[in-house]
């Protein structure tokens, strides 16, 4: 059973680009949550989705940030006109109908 | 104030020692307490979920829940070089799932041979 999977792995964009990572959730999963990891920090929630529903969007920034779960395929984190402050290691869990959260390895995103 | 809090460390100890690494919170709401282990460059990995107050041992490992204090403690016995990591604390208010955790910065462990 393949845990949650998520790509790049590594993400290098100038800024002013847009990134884009994509997390696919251990099969049997239907909950999926993006932390993001700044250096020192520790993670920080940024939204619960469900397929095709955006549940708790309370830790994302307002602007530039937005994420997706269709129907078919995988989720999707996109971050507009990236800036230096948005260099982080973003996360993936997700998790059957319990609290149990696994995460993926993470995509490292480097602003130039 | 931070809602969890955590000591950073780093944290140096030899192999076999006992390591106790604890974490305070603030949040009544808080109901339900994760361990997770972080190797550098990695994703969290999950090592103990517990939700209620008293030890939980799996192995080497045994949770602690002290909710009257709003404290809780993960404890590693023999520790091993293999044990080295970053070790993150979380919590969320309730089952069922569908809550955010929220996390304490992390204590970072070494073990030396």
């Amino acid at each position: 059973n393949a845990g949650v999977m998520q790509n790049p792995r590594h993400l290098v964009r100038r800024r002013g680009q847009e990134a884009r990572l994509r997390c696919s959730p251990m099969k049997g999963h239907s909950h999926v949550y993006w932390y993001r990891q700044l250096p020192e920090e520790g993670l920080k929630f940024m939204v619960y989705l469900q397929k095709e529903n955006i549940i708790d969007e309370s830790g994302m920034p307002k602007e530039r940030f937005s994420a997706e779960f269709p129907k078919e395929g995988p989720s999707i984190l996109r971050i507009q006109q990236v800036v230096r402050g948005d260099s982080a290691a973003y996360f993936c869990a997700s998790s059957p109908m319990s609290d149990t959260q696994y995460f993926g390895p993470g995509t490292r995103l480097t602003v130039l | 104030q931070k809602e969890v809090e955590q000591d950073p460390g780093p944290l140096s100890v030899p192999e076999g020692a006992i390591v106790s690494l604890n974490c305070t919170y603030s949040n009544s709401a808080f109901q339900y307490f994760m361990w997770y282990r972080q190797y550098s460059r990695k994703g969290p990995e999950l090592l103990m979920y517990t939700y209620s107050s008293g030890n939980k041992e799996d192995g080497r490992f045994t949770a602690q829940v002290d909710k009257s204090s709003k404290y809780i403690s993960l404890f590693i016995r023999d520790s091993q070089p293999s044990d080295s990591a970053t070790y993150l604390c979380a919590m969320t208010p309730a089952g069922g799932g569908g809550n955010k955790l929220t996390f304490g910065t992390g204590t970072q462990l070494k073990v030396e041979l």
